[in-house]
């Protein structure tokens, strides 16, 4: 198996503008975790699925972040508008029980 | 006040000296504990997961440890090599939201 897959891997954007991230949970994994990490606040869970459904969003950090999982294969998260403050490596984990695998990352600046 | 709190901050040590890495949280109830290490510019790698029920968990030359009843962990590193240079993260796992401590920074010097 590939292992979780992130893309892009890093994403340089202006204020204002739109940004999507996207991943591709191991086959057969039944939960996705997104997580943001910067220097000043560490590694912190912003959103996880359950069977593609939401199950937690409270650490969206405000409304300009969303993320979907259409189906068990795909998810995305979309910033929008950005901001310089969003700038950090996000990853996406997906697990099947008990152990997440994470993926490498997106090392989103925004300038 | 982070509900978890890893000590130390930073630790240097020499190849082959053992170390431990310390994680009290306040987080209760939890459904699992887990340990992760994290080398520089990659996503943290699972090392170890433990129930509330469980006392020690080893992953070769790692041994997480867990006391519910001081609502400690702690990460013993046995044999240190270069390679184990890195951050090592706690994360704490009640039925909402995960909870992580800032890390240790670990450098492992010839």
């Amino acid at each position: 198996d590939a292992g979780v897959i992130q893309s892009p891997r890093h994403e340089v954007t202006e204020m204002g503008q739109e940004v999507t991230l996207r991943c591709k949970p191991i086959s057969g994994h039944d939960y996705l975790f997104w997580y943001r990490q910067t220097m000043m606040r560490g590694l912190e869970l912003l959103i996880y699925f359950n069977n593609n459904v939401p199950i937690d969003d409270s650490g969206m950090p405000e409304d300009r972040f969303s993320a979907k999982m259409p189906n068990a294969s795909f998810s995305t998260l979309k910033i929008q508008p950005s901001e310089p403050r969003d700038s950090a490596v996000y990853f996406c984990a997906s697990s099947r029980q008990f152990k997440q695998f994470f993926g490498p990352g997106t090392r989103l600046t925004v300038l | 006040k982070n509900q978890v709190e890893q000590s130390p901050q930073s630790l240097i040590i020499l190849e082959g000296k053992n170390c431990t890495l310390q994680c009290n949280y306040t987080v209760s109830p939890f459904s699992n504990l887990r340990w992760y290490k994290q080398d520089t510019g990659r996503g943290p790698v699972s090392l170890t997961i433990m129930t509330f029920s469980e006392n020690t968990k080893s992953n070769g030359r790692y041994t997480a440890t867990l006391d519910a009843d001081t609502k400690q962990s702690s990460l013993h590193i046995t044999a240190s090599q270069l390679s184990d240079s890195a951050s090592y993260i706690c994360v704490v796992i009640p039925a909402g939201k995960s909870t992580f401590g800032d890390g240790t920074t670990l450098t492992v010097k010839p």
